[in-house]
């Protein structure tokens, strides 16, 4: 089946510095791409999504990028907050029928 | 908006109890998912369904049972409980694989 693997599991910035947070999947039908985010004591909420027709997508502060030949995608944090202090999920699916596959999450500090 | 709600918050069992946790949705989703996780770490798959009545087993279903008796619940059952076991499961619900999961707070569990 497929496996994410998210390479960081910590990653600390200054605020007002960028985050990039990035993860590989090994299956190349994978075709949707969304990150969570689990701030400290609460459960996971959505924060952005990318679909494999696309390779670039923005939501103000958070990029994601998609490069399908290397099967990688990452999470670009712009001008981060200590609010964007959290831990970060990737996943991968294949498609509706498939379910999806979590990365081990990347804890982010942003040091003010 | 929706909400899923899971019941109860917290659960303290003894070693060798049957524990059921439960969780509602009004999204009116069809695929709801448990996940344990282990000290804010990543992600594991206990058990998803697809529709009422369906059942799948995910990742780490061993020691675990699952119901879906109607759309809007999935409750999950521990079998035995571990001893000096500590979780947050987490419930979900998507409309499909592809579409974005909506968490429920979580149950802690504690087994002494």
């Amino acid at each position: 089946g497929e496996k994410v693997e998210q390479h960081e599991s910590t990653l600390s910035v200054r605020e007002g510095d960028s985050a990039v947070i990035n993860c590989t999947y090994t299956d190349t039908a994978s075709s949707y791409f969304p990150w969570y985010k689990q701030e400290a004591g609460k459960s996971l909420h959505f924060v952005i999504d990318i679909r494999s027709n696309v390779d670039r997508k923005q939501s103000q502060r958070l990029i994601v990028l998609l490069d399908k030949k290397a099967k990688r995608f990452s999470l670009h944090i712009t001008a981060t907050q200590p609010e964007d202090s959290a831990i970060y999920f990737c996943a991968a699916s294949k498609n509706s029928n498939n379910r999806i596959f979590f990365g081990d999450g990347t804890q982010l500090v942003v040091k003010p | 908006g929706g909400i899923i709600t899971q019941t109860p918050k917290f659960l303290i069992g003894q070693e060798g109890q049957k524990l059921t946790l439960k969780c509602q949705q009004n999204f009116n989703h069809d695929t709801m998912y448990w996940y344990r996780q282990d000290s804010g770490k990543g992600l594991r798959l206990i058990y998803y369904s697809i529709t009422e009545n369906d059942l799948q087993k995910g990742d780490l279903s061993e020691g675990y049972d699952a119901s879906r008796e109607k759309k809007s619940s999935f409750s999950l059952t521990v079998t035995s409980a571990q001893k000096n076991e500590m979780a947050v499961f987490l419930c979900a619900s998507s409309i499909t694989f592809q579409n974005t999961l909506y968490f429920g707070a979580g149950t802690r569990l504690s087994v002494l």
